[in-house]
């Protein structure tokens, strides 16, 4: 059972276009952290949320933890082809243990 | 910089060969972790550490056992390969409930 499912899985789109991604569960997270990959190497810790509600920004990047702490978006602008990338939302469900979610491989077209 | 080093980028071993994967930090973090990645079901758990000589099993342990005799060190190892353990390995560590650190992930093939 997959405890944190993102959409979408995958996203094409055009340089200078916007973006949402989506990871949610029916299970409430003490945390939420945002990690991208690039080919060949390992995921790179992007944000981490805590309090419900929470937003946090990374230059074009947006990310938002739900009040209910249950699921998260991040939102980019004007996307770059640098931006590339699998993207993963984890969980924190306590003990420091992390549930990642199937991530969304993301791919932007100069 | 912070690093987690994994020995192997790649690896190829033959069904029923006991195989080793070695992951070292060095950030002095408590936790260590062995993950799996394979296409559309992102990372898996497999093994923990909070401590050294300590141990927890992950979401899918079954084939797969572990040793921390040094705190930077976390070894993940499989006692008798199959072809279904061919999959993406990560090694993380983290202090505490902060973020984790991934190493650069070895891509074991077993044939």
């Amino acid at each position: 059972t997959q405890l944190l499912e993102q959409s979408p899985q995958f996203l094409s789109i055009q340089e200078g276009e916007n973006l949402t991604v989506y990871c949610n569960s029916s299970s409430v997270f003490s945390s939420l952290q945002w990690y991208r990959q690039e080919p060949g190497e390992g995921p790179v810790l992007l944000v981490t949320v805590v309090t419900g509600g929470e937003v946090k920004k990374l230059k074009r990047l947006t990310f938002q933890f739900g009040d209910a702490r249950k699921d998260s978006s991040l939102h980019i602008t004007a996307a770059q082809p640098g931006d590339t990338g699998l993207y993963l939302c984890a969980g924190a469900r306590g003990a420091q243990k992390l549930v990642f979610g199937q991530g969304t491989r993301l791919t932007i077209n100069p | 910089d912070v690093k987690v080093t994994q020995s192997s980028r790649y690896l190829v071993k033959r069904t029923g060969e006991k195989v080793f994967l070695e992951c070292v930090q060095d950030m002095d973090h408590e936790n260590m972790f062995w993950y799996r990645q394979d296409p559309g079901l992102g990372l898996r758990l497999i093994y923990f550490s909070y401590d050294v000589k300590m141990k927890e099993k992950g979401d899918i342990p079954e084939g797969y056992s572990v040793s921390r005799e040094k705190k930077e060190r976390f070894s993940l190892i499989l006692e008798s390969a199959s072809t279904n353990q061919t999959s993406m390995y990560l090694c993380a560590s983290s202090l505490k409930e902060y973020g984790y650190t991934f190493g650069s992930g070895t891509r074991l093939t077993v044939v």
